[in-house]
């Protein structure tokens, strides 16, 4: 079946470093892929998307483009600062074979220290 | 403001006792799911209704029931809460075109 592998958390970074975190997924269709952020306390919320291979999404600087060859979906930004601290989400939906259900990977706590 | 609304936010219940977590979504949304959330286990799906008059299981249903009351409202039940069932639950509701968007989340404890 479908699922989302992530790079375990949790990740510490100094403010300005860059980010890669890293997500691989399988999958037997062709899945959209998706980043949540969820900030303490709170729900989550779609950070970006990408619908077929190639496309990049983007969203208040992170960015991830979705590699079909290599099954992966790495989310990346420039320059992270404290208020990106949370926990970082990588999903699929595959809307042929799940009936658009969001499969998710295990979350990746993220760190940001002044 | 549009969006899912979940209730309530914080519950303790004791070993036994049932409950009824409430789901409401304003968004006309025909999709609507139950997540649950442990720590380095992600999300999992516990049940979801595609549309009004239809629920099914997902992952981990087992101790869980639902009703969809109708398009706006999705509810889950649990019938006799165990300790395994402490957890933070989510409810989503979704378009045809990936629009998802989750509520606040219910934080649960069984003791």
């Amino acid at each position: 079946g479908n699922s989302v592998t992530q790079m375990e958390g949790p990740v510490t970074l100094s403010e300005e470093a860059f980010l890669t975190i890293n997500c691989t997924y399988t999958a037997t269709g062709y899945p959209s892929l998706f980043w949540y952020v969820q900030y303490p306390g709170e729900g989550l919320q779609l950070l970006l998307k990408a619908t077929k291979a190639d496309d990049k999404g983007s969203n208040k600087g992170f960015e991830a483009t979705y590699r079909k060859e290599t099954t992966s979906f790495h989310l990346e930004k420039g320059s992270v600062q404290v208020s990106d601290s949370a926990v970082y989400f990588c999903a699929l939906s595959d809307r042929y074979n799940q009936g658009g259900k969001l499969i998710f990977g295990q979350g990746t706590e993220l760190s940001v220290k002044p | 403001n549009a969006g899912v609304t979940q209730t309530p936010k914080f519950q303790v219940l004791k070993t036994g006792q049932s409950m009824t977590l409430q789901c409401a979504q304003d968004m006309n949304h025909n999709s609507m799911y139950w997540y649950r959330q442990d720590p380095g286990m992600g999300l999992r799906l516990i049940y979801y209704s595609a549309s009004e008059g239809t629920t099914d299981k997902g992952e981990v249903p087992n101790g869980y029931n639902v009703s969809r009351l109708n398009k706006r409202e999705f509810s889950l039940r649990l019938e006799s809460a165990a300790p395994s069932q402490t957890s933070v639950y989510f409810c989503a509701s979704i378009t045809e075109y990936y629009g998802y968007t989750f509520g606040s989340g219910t934080r649960l404890t069984v003791v």
